[in-house]
């Protein structure tokens, strides 16, 4: 039973365009998210976080929106560029619970 | 500052074989994790530890021992390897969730494979 899902296992974009990675959780006591990058043979960084007291958050290409009605974020990328394919996890803690839950990633491929 | 070490990086052993996988982390953080990670299923927690001395069961335990002894060291240890725990197995660290900021820092992987 996933508390945080990752519907979309792949997206591929133009380079220049935006991407949409999207994320929906279960669990209403989650309240705070979490983005992961991760390149093939490394292990995954922290790209952008949110806090549920908040609907959005940005730096500087990427900017992370939450709408806690839905259970719902969503991560954007604009402009996209080759180097940001790799595939993105979002994670989310909550309830009491530091320990985050992770959903399965989205393959991300930026076309040149 | 190295932050988040795992040794070794690859390893093939025969099933039943025992291994222990080493983890390190120098930014004296409190939680460390170990996680494993398969094609199409994502990061699952295996063990983690709260702070030096203290381990718990995270969503797939079964088959694995951890021992936290020291802070910065959290050790992971198959005693009869099956071919299922083919996969790689990252290990990661975080502070204690205070204000807006928590995030983990992973170490870099060991690719594991049991025939």
């Amino acid at each position: 039973d996933q508390q945080v899902k990752q519907n979309s296992p792949s997206l591929s974009v133009q380079e220049g365009r935006i991407s949409i990675l999207n994320c929906d959780y279960t669990n209403s006591m989650f309240d705070y998210f979490l983005w992961y990058k991760k390149y093939p043979a490394e292990g995954p960084t922290f790209l952008i976080s949110i806090s549920s007291i908040k609907d959005k958050n940005e730096d500087g290409r990427f900017t992370v929106f939450l709408n806690k009605s839905a259970k719902h974020l969503s991560l954007h990328i604009v402009p996209s560029q080759p180097g940001d394919s790799a595939v993105y996890f979002c994670a989310a803690s909550g309830g009491g619970s530091y320990i985050p839950t992770f959903g399965r990633g989205t393959s991300l491929i930026v076309h040149p | 500052n190295a932050g988040v070490t795992q040794t070794p990086k690859f390893r093939v052993l025969k099933t039943g074989q025992s291994m222990t996988l080493l983890c390190a982390q120098d930014m004296n953080h409190e939680y460390m994790y170990w996680y494993r990670q398969d094609p199409g299923m994502g990061l699952r927690l295996i063990h983690y530890s709260v702070g030096e001395g203290t381990t718990a069961k995270g969503e797939v335990p079964d088959g694995y021992n951890v021992s936290r002894l020291k802070k910065q060291n959290f050790l992971l240890g198959l005693e009869s390897a099956a071919p299922s725990q083919t996969s790689v197995y990252f290990c990661a660290s975080s502070q204690l969730r205070t204000g807006a900021s928590y995030e983990q820092y992973f170490g870099p992987g060991t690719r594991l494979t049991v025939t």
